[in-house]
């Protein structure tokens, strides 16, 4: 079973900024957050990951909460190809660890 | 950079034939691999894994298997498809420098 909760959707009009929740409430010390999406027929990609500090790249940041138990993907500025499912992961990094998928959430980023 | 070559990209075949879809990559040396599954409207299961050359681990008793004959080569097969085969199969690769990295998939109809 997958080790996160996330909504099943959220709207967010072009432009605005996505914030994404993610509850992790059994995460283990050495357990990472990691995000993925996948748009629509192609292969998740790899957004951001991290352990207990807040982290930004080109793509978006990861805000962790201090006890770690839950987690928030932000998309600066979403624009209509932002539009996918969402998922968070916990693993430990780099692993063999098996990646266990929930079911995501699927943000529509409208005009 | 790591690179994941899967094909098809799409795939017809008749119930009771044969499978055999292949992955290979680039750009790394010794990685763990994985076959996923996406059912239509659902999330990503984790089939098989492998830590190296003919070490394959079965996450879940199925009609499938796969095998690893080389560092980069990863490949899962069926003897006789079954309809509820039918999915989106997509490889994926991650090192101790990297996290989890998917190729395109193959999309597979069993009719």
């Amino acid at each position: 079973d997958a080790k996160t909760t996330q909504p099943p959707s959220m709207d967010c009009a072009e432009g605005r900024a996505a914030n994404l929740p993610c509850n992790h409430s059994t995460i283990s010390g050495n357990e990472y957050v990691y995000w993925y999406r996948q748009i629509h027929s192609q292969g998740p990609q790899y957004i951001i990951h991290g352990l207990k500090n807040n982290e930004t790249n080109e793509m978006a940041s990861l805000i962790i909460t201090e006890d770690r138990k839950s987690s928030t993907l932000i998309l600066p500025h979403a624009t209509l190809r932002d539009t996918a499912v969402y998922y968070c992961i916990v693993r430990v990094a780099e692993s063999t660890d098996k990646l266990i998928f929930g079911t995501g959430t699927r943000l529509q980023v409208f005009p | 950079s790591q690179t994941i070559h899967q094909w098809p990209a799409t795939l017809v075949q008749p119930v009771g034939s044969p499978l055999s879809l292949e992955c290979t990559v680039e750009g790394t040396s010794n990685p763990n691999l994985y076959w996923y599954r996406q059912a239509a409207g659902r999330g990503l299961q984790l089939l098989f894994y492998s830590v190296g050359i003919g070490q394959i681990s079965s996450e879940v008793p199925q009609n499938l298997s796969a095998s690893r004959p080389q560092d980069r080569q990863f490949i899962l097969s069926s003897k006789k498809l079954l309809l509820s085969d039918s999915g989106f199969y997509l490889c994926a690769l991650n090192d101790y420098n990297s996290p989890l990295h998917f190729g395109n998939g193959t999309r597979l109809t069993v009719t």
